[in-house]
């Protein structure tokens, strides 16, 4: 059974900082990993996807590594702004369990101005 | 394109009342729609995947009877939480799959229920 694991479960930073959050996946054979973010209280937004032959994704100060091998995926986050703070969420899309987004339990990152 | 919208976005209820919850694709269709449940500081955990015009597939765990779920339409599912109990309070998220591609979900804004 596929499981999402996040790491850390908080990080505070103050601005400016270039900031690394990690996500690793038990079962190797995903479909793609996605990357979302979420602010109290809202729904998912959804900031890179990389699908299992790629090994990276960029939008703007955003970067997404997916090493499916090893299980694990990373989310750089250049100069980091106070608006950056939210609960970030990566997810797997598995087709060994029908096709479904399985979820970690997300990062909580605070950007201190 | 690709928007999800909810209805309605709060929902405060009585115990033992029933709570209808829309979820709709507003451009496009979606043949897949997907009902998650989300308790405070934890993660999206899936109740059930919902294909237009047939019965929803529900999580190990999620009572169908309880958590009841219709996919109408291309552009709407809807979720009634029946006989809601304050266990039930959550933040209940949709997503919805376009008909061309199926690896993508595009999520709604969430509804929260509260049930006194």
């Amino acid at each position: 059974k596929q499981e999402v694991t996040q790491i850390p479960a908080a990080l505070s930073v103050p601005e400016g900082e270039n900031l690394v959050l990690n996500c690793s996946f038990t079962d190797s054979a995903i479909y793609n990993l996605q990357w979302f973010r979420q602010d109290p209280g809202k729904g998912l937004t959804s900031l890179l996807l990389i699908q299992s032959s790629q090994r990276e994704q960029t939008s703007g100060r955003l970067n997404a590594s997916l090493d499916k091998s090893s299980g694990r995926s990373t989310l750089y986050i250049a100069a980091s702004q106070p608006g950056d703070s939210a609960t970030y969420l990566c997810a797997v899309l598995d087709w060994s369990q029908g096709g479904k987004l399985i979820f970690g339990q997300g990062t909580e990152l605070s950007v201190k101005p | 394109g690709a928007v999800v919208s909810q209805h309605p976005s709060w929902v405060i209820c009585k115990s033992g009342t029933s709570v209808k919850i829309e979820c709709r694709s507003l451009d496009f269709q979606a043949t897949t729609m997907f009902w998650y449940r989300q308790f405070p500081k934890q993660s999206l955990m899936l109740m059930a995947t919902s294909n237009e015009g047939s019965k929803a597939t529900y999580e190990q765990g999620v009572e169908k009877d309880k958590f009841l779920i219709n996919h109408a339409s291309l552009t709407l599912s809807t979720l009634t939480v029946t006989s809601a109990h304050p266990e039930d309070s959550s933040f209940y998220i949709c997503s919805a799959g376009k008909f061309s591609s199926t690896d993508t979900q595009y999520f709604g804004p969430g509804t929260r229920l509260t049930v006194l």
